[in-house]
């Protein structure tokens, strides 16, 4: 079957550094994604990988190994408005997204 | 404004009605999507339409149907509502072929009580 992992749940201080991981297991890869979502509201984009490296967007910078089936979101100087869920998924061989079930990072002051 | 809408944001609803969901987008998107999220749960794919007059099956079609009559409207249908179908339900679009990657645009989701 097809599996997308992401720690539940994640803390971090404000000002700081954090790492949200995923790991995959997928029919064929095609591309992975990850998406920021507020509670009640809708994921929006934050990046794209397909080659393996690092791609970096201003404070968040996305990492990918595909050898090892693995990604992490980095996200620097934390603010309080990152407190949100970050979601991980996966292009499968047939184009077909596969959704992690998300990593809930609470920022405290 | 561009985007995507949905309607209605919430609802509740008695076990065995009928309800459609509504989507549309202005985007001249050709691809478009309906996915339920779930407390714990990954989002996960009901069903999706590459262009219009065509729609496919995802990981949960059952108790479901879509149409795409035209561009910019994909509605989902719950024939006979059950309380498993308690959830709440995204559609997305994207712009499939144009770029090297396909980001998805979620509509702002509806919320879906059945009793």
């Amino acid at each position: 079957g097809q599996n997308i992992d992401q720690p539940t749940e994640m803390t971090a201080t404000e000002g700081a550094i954090v790492q949200i991981n995923c790991t995959y297991q997928t029919s064929g890869f095609n591309g992975l994604f990850w998406y920021q979502q507020h509670a009640g509201e809708a994921p929006t984009f934050l990046s794209y990988n397909v080659l393996d490296g690092l791609e970096e967007k201003g404070r968040f910078s996305s990492f990918l190994s595909r050898s090892k089936g693995y990604s992490y979101l980095l996200l620097k100087e934390l603010q309080m408005k990152d407190s949100a869920s970050y979601l991980c998924a996966v292009y499968d061989s047939n184009y077909q997204l596969i959704w992690g079930a998300g990593t809930k990072l609470i920022i405290k002051p | 404004i561009a985007g995507i809408t949905q309607a209605p944001t919430s609802q509740i609803l008695a076990a065995g009605r009928r309800m459609t969901l509504r989507c549309t987008q202005d985007m001249r998107h050709n691809a478009m999507y309906w996915y339920r999220q779930d407390l714990g749960l990954g989002l996960r794919l009901i069903h999706y339409s590459n262009t219009a007059g065509t729609t496919g099956k995802g990981e949960v079609p059952d108790g479901y149907s879509v149409s795409r009559a035209n561009t910019d409207d994909f509605p989902l249908t719950l024939a006979s509502a059950v309380p498993s179908q308690t959830s709440v339900y995204f559609c997305a679009s994207s712009d499939e072929g144009t770029s090297g990657y396909n980001e998805q645009f979620f509509g702002p989701g509806t919320r879906l009580t059945v009793l």
